[in-house]
Formats: C-alpha cells, sequence, structure tokens
C-alpha cells in the first residue's frame, strides 16, 4: 500500500508559469513532510519541508499549502524558470519513531520550456 | 549545513565480484542511516535502515546476504555489493539523520554497473 501518492507524473509548464504538484497521505501519525529536488545522476536535495501545524509555507518562490484535515499537500513553484526542470518528490515521516523512516511519492518530472 | 559525502559517484565491476559504496556525515552524528536504489524513472526505493551500532533492518524482498550494511561509526556506513550481477546495477543513494526530530540529508548517490 502506497503511503503517499503523488500527481501528476509530468508537468510541462511555460517560463515564468506556476508549477503545482499535489500530494495525499495516508497516515495521520505523519508529523514532517518535505520536498526534494532530484536532477538527473544526483542524490535528492531538500527544497521545503512542512509539519502540520502550519496550513503553508514560503520559500522564496517555493510554497507548501498544507490540509491536514484533507491528508493532502502540494508544491507550488512560482515563476517557474528552466533550472527548475527536474524530479520532484515529495515525501512524509513520522520522526518520533526510532527508524523515522521517510515515504516517497512516485516522483513528478518536471519540464520548463524557455 | 549537514552533508553526506557518499563514494564513489560510479563504478563499473564484473559480474560476481563485491562492491563497497561508503557514505559519511562530514558535519553530524549519523544515529540513523539509510539506503536506497532507485531505478531510472522511478522513486526511491528504502533497502535498509541501520542505527549506528545495531544490525541494519531490510525491508521486505531485499536480501541482506547479498547486500550487507556496516554501520560502525556515528560518521560511516557502508552498503556492500557481494557477489554482483547485472540485475543489480542501478543508482544506489544514502541518507542520514542525526536522531529523533531532525532532518534527512542525502548523498550524491552511486551509479553502479555489473558488466
Amino acid at each position: 500500500q502506497q503511503q503517499v501518492k503523488q500527481s501528476p507524473q509530468s508537468l510541462i509548464v511555460q517560463k515564468g508559469g506556476i508549477s503545482i504538484i499535489n500530494c495525499a497521505y495516508e497516515n495521520t501519525a505523519f508529523d514532517y513532510f518535505p520536498w526534494y529536488q532530484q536532477f538527473p545522476g544526483k542524490g535528492p536535495a531538500l527544497l521545503i519541508a512542512i509539519r502540520p501545524d502550519v496550513s503553508e509555507k514560503k520559500e522564496g518562490r517555493f510554497t507548501i499549502s498544507f490540509n491536514k484535515s484533507a491528508k493532502q499537500f502540494s508544491l507550488h513553484i512560482m515563476d517557474s524558470q528552466p533550472g527548475d526542470s527536474a524530479t520532484y518528490f515529495c515525501a512524509a515521516s513520522y520522526r518520533g519513531s526510532t527508524l523515522g523512516r521517510l515515504y516517497f511519492g512516485r516522483g513528478t518530472q518536471l519540464t520548463v520550456w524557455p | 549545513g549537514a552533508v553526506v559525502s557518499q563514494h564513489p559517484s560510479w563504478v563499473i565491476c564484473k559480474s560476481g565480484t563485491s562492491v563497497k559504496i561508503e557514505c559519511r556525515s562530514l558535519d553530524f552524528q549519523a544515529t540513523t542511516m539509510f539506503w536506497y536504489r532507485q531505478f531510472p524513472k522511478q522513486s526511491l526505493m528504502l533497502m535498509a535502515t541501520s542505527n549506528e551500532g545495531s544490525k541494519a533492518t531490510y525491508e521486505q524482498g531485499v536480501e541482506k546476504d547479498k547486500f550487507l550494511i556496516n554501520h560502525a561509526s556515528l560518521t560511516l556506513s557502508t552498503l556492500t555489493v557481494t557477489s554482483a550481477h547485472p540485475e543489480d546495477s542501478s543508482f544506489y543513494i544514502c541518507s542520514a539523520r542525526s536522531g529523533r526530530n531532525y532532518g534527512y540529508t542525502f548523498g550524491s548517490g552511486t551509479r553502479l554497473t555489473v558488466v
């Protein structure tokens, strides 16, 4: 059973547009929701993360919106740039557990056309 | 910020040989280390989790005798792929955290090709 569901699988956006990626989770014990950016041949890099007691978090052009009741969270990339073209993964974890593993979504391949 | 150094970045080995991949936390103590495998255009698949000084906990379906994980110190964890075969070719990534309520830092990954 997939703990975190991510959509869309791929996304094409014009330069300057808004990219939106959505994720839904099952386990209400999750207390940490990060987004990772991965370029080909590289490991994932933390983009932004949120805790469930906050409904929105913004860092530069990147915003996470969090809906606890719907068990959904999304990543918004404003003013998308060609350099944002990468694969984005949402994830969730219960960090208070001894192991505290991350559960990843399937990923979204974002392409930003110049 | 927290940095995890993973080596080598790529390796080619002959079928039947063993390969060791190292992950070092450079500026923090990695109490927990995670090892992932990633196929092209797919998500990260957790292989095993290890706490420093303890045996690794392997995910279902992962052969513990083939993928040996050692987490002997708070700054070093290794993954050894034993008797590698072409189907073991993949991108392997480590991740570390320094305790509960802390974030996860990923290594840069190792591309393993078995010929």
